[in-house]
């Protein structure tokens, strides 16, 4: 593995409905971020984990997400009642964290459409 | 509030020409800065940074330059290549005085770069 993956690539759901985005960071990563971007903007901050543990969370993040990460390895980000505002490219990002090394490398992201 | 600014939505240059892309920031509790390239349909892909310590990383055809007293970095790209084209972002942290050293980035809206053959 020599990237940060996500699945799935693309979603499409119906206003209401719930969903779940999976990330897979670099392996030897332990510090994961959950990034949102919409059209013209550059990626918003979600929210952090440090191994297992979720550190940081953006206001932006409302009571209907919720993110974990079990075990420190990958992670899930769901949200729960998706309303059309949900609709963006949701981004994940892992870094290593230790000496100089603070770059976050970031995978393709999923693409959600709300309708 | 838009802590980091990009003010130029894009720039065209003619291969081989350098491309200058410009970022300013408000808030000065920043001490990390990174620069990101975003092709359609892919995640940012991370090229190159600095910290505060720094006025000046070099990395092949790029070189960031850091003005703290201005809040204003640049991304120097020479020579340009037509597989530069791309979105480029900037991106600022507290990495290291902010209280905690969780290191979220925050983001420019982003500048379309066109390098013509």
């Amino acid at each position: 593995d020599t990237g940060v993956s996500q699945n799935p690539r693309h979603k499409i759901t119906k206003r209401g409905q719930n969903v779940t985005f999976r990330c897979d960071p670099i392996s030897e990563h332990n510090r994961l971020y959950w990034y949102r971007q919409t059209l013209g903007q550059g990626p918003e901050f979600l929210t952090y984990f440090q191994n297992e543990a979720q550190l940081e969370k953006s206001r932006l993040l409302s009571d209907r997400f919720s993110a974990e990460r079990p075990k420190g390895s990958f992670s899930t980000l769901e949200i729960q009642r998706t309303e059309q505002g949900d609709s963006a490219m949701y981004l994940c990002a892992s870094s290593l964290g230790v000496g100089s090394i603070y770059e976050q490398y970031f995978g393709p992201g999923t693409r959600l459409t709300v309708t | 509030d838009q802590q980091v600014k990009q003010n130029s939505p894009s720039l065209s240059v003619q291969e081989g020409r350098i491309s200058i892309l410009n970022c300013d920031y408000t808030n000065s509790m920043f001490d990390y800065f990174l620069w990101y390239k975003k092709y359609p349909a892919e995640g940012p892909t991370f090229l190159i940074s600095i910290s505060s310590i720094k006025d000046k990383n070099e990395d092949g055809r790029f070189t960031v330059f850091l003005n703290k007293s201005a809040k204003h970095l640049s991304l120097h790209i020479v020579p340009s290549q037509p597989g530069d084209s791309a979105v480029y972002f900037c991106a600022a942290s507290a990495l290291w005085s902010g209280g905690t050293s969780y290191g979220k980035l925050t983001f420019g809206q982003g500048t379309i770069l066109t390098v013509h053959p």
